[in-house]
């Protein structure tokens, strides 16, 4: 079956880090999106990995391990503004995205 | 252009009215979607239109009907709608369908309130 876990929620303090986790089981995998939903909003785009590795931009990066069935999402100097949602999603063996419940991140001064 | 547009942002309609929504983009993407989202739930694929042909339709009541009349538009007819489909609706364009990096961008979305 397909199967996709983030953590429901996750709380930090701005100007720190945050690791958000991703632990997928999909058939087939065609690599892994991470967007970010602010409440009301339409979901944006962040980062694409389909190798192993990091794939860093600005603030953000994102790792992936395809044997552990793994990624993460990095979040460096948090900003208020970055509370919202983050919704991992993967591209299954049909070409399709298989989304995970999203994590609710709240941003503490 | 990079952005998806979507009217009317707000719609509040009656379990026998007929409307529709409308989704436009205008990066000569040719792979369209519409999602239904709930609150704190992720998107829901509802249907995929691939170069103007519905590729994929899953499994949705016929009380949604979508269309897609040319490779920038699309839209979504509703008809005796009931209250749980209230929600908001996402369309997304992408440059292929499927394909490895093909990322969605979305447009703003419906919020759909069916009394």
């Amino acid at each position: 079956g397909q199967n996709i876990d983030q953590p429901t929620e996750m709380t930090a303090t701005e100007g720190a880090i945050v690791q958000i986790n991703c632990t997928y089981q999909t058939s087939g995998f065609n690599g892994l999106f991470w967007y970010q939903q602010h409440a009301g909003e339409a979901p944006t785009f962040l980062s694409y990995n389909v190798l192993d590795g990091l794939e860093e931009k600005g603030r953000f990066s994102s790792f992936l391990s395809r044997s552990k069935g793994y990624s993460y999402l990095l979040l460096k100097e948090l900003q208020m503004k970055d509370s919202a949602s983050y919704l991992c999603a993967i591209m299954d063996s049909n070409y399709q995205l298989i989304w995970g419940a999203g994590t609710k991140l709240i941003i503490k001064p | 252009d990079t952005e998806v547009t979507q009217t009317p942002k707000h719609l509040v309609m009656g379990m026998t009215n007929k409307k529709s929504l409308k989704c436009e983009q205008h990066m000569g993407h040719r792979a369209m979607y519409w999602y239904k989202q709930k609150a704190k739930k992720p998107p829901e694929l509802m249907f995929v239109y691939s170069y103007e042909k519905l590729s994929i339709n899953e499994s949705v009541p016929s009380r949604f009907s979508p269309e897609c009349p040319n490779s920038s538009l699309l839209n979504l007819h509703l008809h005796a709608l009931q209250p749980e489909d209230s929600a908001l609706y996402l369309c997304a364009s992408s440059q292929e369908e499927g394909g490895g990096g093909n990322e969605q961008f979305f447009g703003p979305g419906t919020r759909l309130t069916v009394l």
